[in-house]
């Protein structure tokens, strides 16, 4: 079956724009996750959806960034006014909600600000 | 402050040999742990995973070990195939809960022919 799918693959950005990044998780997933990661990093939690509320957006780095999952499907990660600093892989992540633990990652979105 | 700690960066073992990864956290309130499997341009991969209240859990090649006093994990693949040679996340996260999971920073294992 169809996995996490995340668009586009790669962005590439001049610092100050605004980007939007996509992802399309497991058909029937509850739960969404956006993470972070750096070069040499591991993932940094960004934000978790249950449904279409955000339920927990502790993770997400400053008011610049901001995501939405209007029909508790896709959701859309929004990044204002772009900083070099955002430059990293953007990763989706969805598991069936309901109390169940593995969370399906995508292939990630590599953000590059220039 | 780092919850999740992967101590070794890389690892190089030689193929039919036993690979161990090592993983500590510090934070007591974690009761589920998970290890991630990354291949370049991919996302993590789930591998196997553990509950506080076991300290093994076996699936194929991968064994995964849980010291709660020692707040110690490790990932046991044995034999090593080539295959194997990617970046291994140690995650951890509270059980029962639809939670963030706090990954470690990866180890690169690397399988020698």
């Amino acid at each position: 079956g169809a996995g996490v799918s995340q668009t586009p693959s790669n962005k590439v950005t001049e610092k100050g724009k605004y980007v939007e990044l996509r992802c399309d998780p497991i058909s029937g997933h509850t739960a969404l996750y956006w993470y972070r990661q750096s070069l040499g990093q591991g993932p940094e939690f960004l934000i978790y959806f249950q449904g279409t509320g955000a339920a927990d957006d502790s993770g997400l780095p400053n008011d610049r960034f901001f995501a939405v999952r209007p029909e508790g499907s896709v959701s859309t990660l929004k990044i204002q006014r772009t900083e070099r600093g955002d430059s990293a892989v953007y990763l989706c992540a969805s598991s069936p909600g309901r109390d169940q633990e593995t969370q399906y990652f995508g292939p990630g979105t590599r953000l590059l600000v220039l | 402050d780092q919850q999740v700690k992967q101590n070794s960066p890389s690892l190089s073992v030689q193929e039919g040999r036993i690979s161990i990864l090592n993983c500590d956290y510090t934070n007591s309130m974690f009761d589920y742990f998970l290890w991630y499997k990354k291949y370049p341009a991919e996302g993590p991969t789930f591998l196997i995973s553990i509950s506080s209240i076991k300290d093994k859990n076996e699936d194929g090649r991968f064994t995964v070990f849980l010291n709660k006093s020692a707040k110690h994990l490790s990932l046991h693949i044995v034999p090593s195939q080539p295959g194997d040679s990617a970046v291994y996340f140690c995650a951890a996260k509270v059980e029962n809960r639809d939670d963030k999971i706090i990954f470690g920073k990866g180890t690169r294992l690397h399988i020698l022919p």
